[in-house]
C-alpha cells in the first residue's frame, strides 16, 4: 500500500531562517507530487508541482522553492523565511491518470 | 488564469441534505474533485467527475455540467461528523495541475 510521510509536524521558525520541510512517498513509482499552503481557515494554494525527478513547476512567485531529487522524494526550501509563510503545509502525491490525490499529515509552521 | 467559487459557509440540520456548489473557470478542463477536510486534519478524497452527470458514492453524490463549468456535492443524511470543510478541485489537462477552491465550512445543528 501507498503511504505519504511529511516531517516535522510543527515548526516554529524566526524570520530570516531558512526552512526545509521533507516529503517522501512510498509504494508507488513516478508519482506527481504537489506541494500545497494553506492559511488559517482558509483554501489550499498550489505552490509546486512535479511530474518527474528534477521536473519542478511553481505556482506563485515567492521566496520559496522546491526540489525533486529522487522519484519519491519532494523537498520545499526556503532561505530566508517571511512572516507570510506561516502557514499549513501539506505535500500530496497522484499517479497520472488516476483521479485521486492523496495528502500527507502536513506541517504546520509558524514564523515569528 | 483559473478560478473556483464556492459558498464560503453552510448550515444544515442533522439527518437533512444539503448541496455544495462549485463553479470554475479554467482552460484545459480535465475532471472536478471533491474534498473534505476536518479542521487541524488534512483533505481526504470524496469523489470525482470527469463526465457530465451524477456519481454516487453512499451518503455523498457529486454532480458536473461541463457546458455550465458546475458542479456540486450533495450529502444526505447528515451526520454531526459531516461538520467539516469541503473543497472541489479542478483537475487540468495537460499538465496534470490542480487547482483547489476556497473551501466551504459546513455546520451541522443537532
Amino acid at each position: 500500500s501507498q503511504t505519504i510521510h511529511q516531517w516535522p509536524a510543527t515548526l516554529v521558525q524566526p524570520v530570516g531562517s531558512p526552512l526545509s520541510l521533507e516529503c517522501t512517498v512510498e509504494g508507488t513509482s513516478n508519482p506527481n507530487l504537489y506541494w500545497y499552503r494553506q492559511a488559517a481557515g482558509r483554501g489550499l494554494q498550489l505552490l509546486f508541482y512535479s511530474v518527474g525527478i528534477g521536473q519542478i513547476s511553481s505556482e506563485v512567485p515567492q521566496n520559496l522553492s522546491a526540489s525533486r531529487p529522487q522519484d519519491r522524494q519532494f523537498i520545499l526550501s526556503s532561505k530566508k523565511l517571511l512572516l507570510s509563510d506561516s502557514g499549513f503545509y501539506l505535500c500530496a502525491w497522484r499517479t497520472s491518470g488516476r483521479n485521486e490525490q492523496f495528502f500527507g499529515p502536513g506541517t504546520r509552521l509558524t514564523v515569528l | 488564469g483559473q478560478s473556483l467559487e464556492q459558498p464560503s459557509e453552510v448550515t444544515a440540520v442533522e439527518g437533512a441534505i444539503v448541496q455544495i456548489n462549485c463553479t470554475y473557470q479554467t482552460s484545459g478542463f480535465y475532471g472536478l474533485s471533491w474534498y473534505q477536510q476536518h479542521d487541524g486534519g488534512a483533505p481526504t478524497f470524496l469523489s470525482y467527475n470527469a463526465l457530465d452527470g451524477l456519481e454516487e458514492t453512499g451518503r455523498f453524490s457529486s454532480f458536473l455540467s461541463r457546458s455550465d463549468s458546475y458542479g456540486y456535492l450533495l450529502l444526505q443524511e447528515l451526520q454531526m461528523k459531516d461538520s467539516a470543510s469541503y473543497f472541489c478541485a479542478v483537475t487540468r489537462d495537460p499538465d496534470d495541475k490542480i487547482i483547489f477552491g476556497k473551501g466551504t465550512r459546513l455546520h451541522i445543528l443537532p
